[in-house]
């Protein structure tokens, strides 16, 4: 069975400090795509960045980077330059040649003043 | 703006009450999705329509029935609701072409709750 495993409920980081949410998944798959999804307190889900299992380079979106280690399948979110905005819901997700989406229980984090 | 909207935002149920909770893309994409968020659980798929005219189970579907009405719409119906199914209800969609890796497109949400 495909899991997505995020192993730290709850994360604090100052502001403008970086900070690390980690991301583990189990798959046979060989092709599949990674996904961090944000969700502030509004609720809305929002698509923090990307990441395609084929590319050994490690997608990044401005402040967000992705630690993509396909060997040991893990898919960690770097935040740097911590902002107060930055707090919300974080949730990992995979997805393969499926239509569907596997997601982690997700990580919360609060960046503080 | 262009999205994903859902209606209604919040519903307060009673035990039993049927409802049916609406989502409306204008993106044109081909594949639908219901989830439900509970805490500590992440989010479940409980139905899904791969494309106009076809629907499938997720993880969760017992309790509950959808409509991909047409390419724009995909209704999800509780029949008879129990307290269990208190959550908050995400619809979304995607392109999902094969071999397309675009993210969904969330709706806002609705939070149920089943009295």
């Amino acid at each position: 069975a495909q899991t997505v495993t995020q192993s730290q409920p709850e994360m604090s980081v100052q502001e403008a400090e970086t900070v690390t949410l980690s991301c583990t998944y189990d798959t046979s798959e060989n092709n599949y795509y990674l996904f961090w999804y944000k969700q502030p307190p509004s609720r809305q889900m929002i698509l923090v960045i990307r990441q395609e299992a084929y590319k050994q380079q490690n997608a990044t979106e401005n402040r967000f980077s992705v630690n993509f280690q396909k060997a040991a399948k893990s898919f960690s979110l770097k935040i740097s330059d911590s902002q107060l905005g930055d707090t919300a819901m974080y949730f990992c997700a995979f997805r393969t040649g499926t239509y569907k989406y596997i997601f982690g229980t997700g990580t919360r984090l609060k960046v503080l003043a | 703006n262009a999205g994903v909207t859902q209606t209604p935002k919040f519903q307060v149920l009673k035990t039993g009450q049927s409802m049916t909770l609406q989502c409306a893309q204008d993106m044109n994409h081909n594949s639908m999705y219901w989830y439900r968020q509970d805490p500590g659980m992440g989010l479940r798929l409980i139905y899904y329509s791969a494309s106009e005219g076809t629907t499938d189970k997720g993880e969760v579907p017992n309790g509950y029935n959808v409509s991909r009405l047409n390419k724009r719409e995909f209704s999800l119906r509780l029949e008879s609701a129990a307290p269990s199914q208190t959550s908050v209800y995400f619809c979304a969609s995607s392109e999902a072409r094969t071999g397309a890796h675009d993210g969904y497109t969330f709706g806002s949400g609705t939070r149920l709750t089943v009295v």
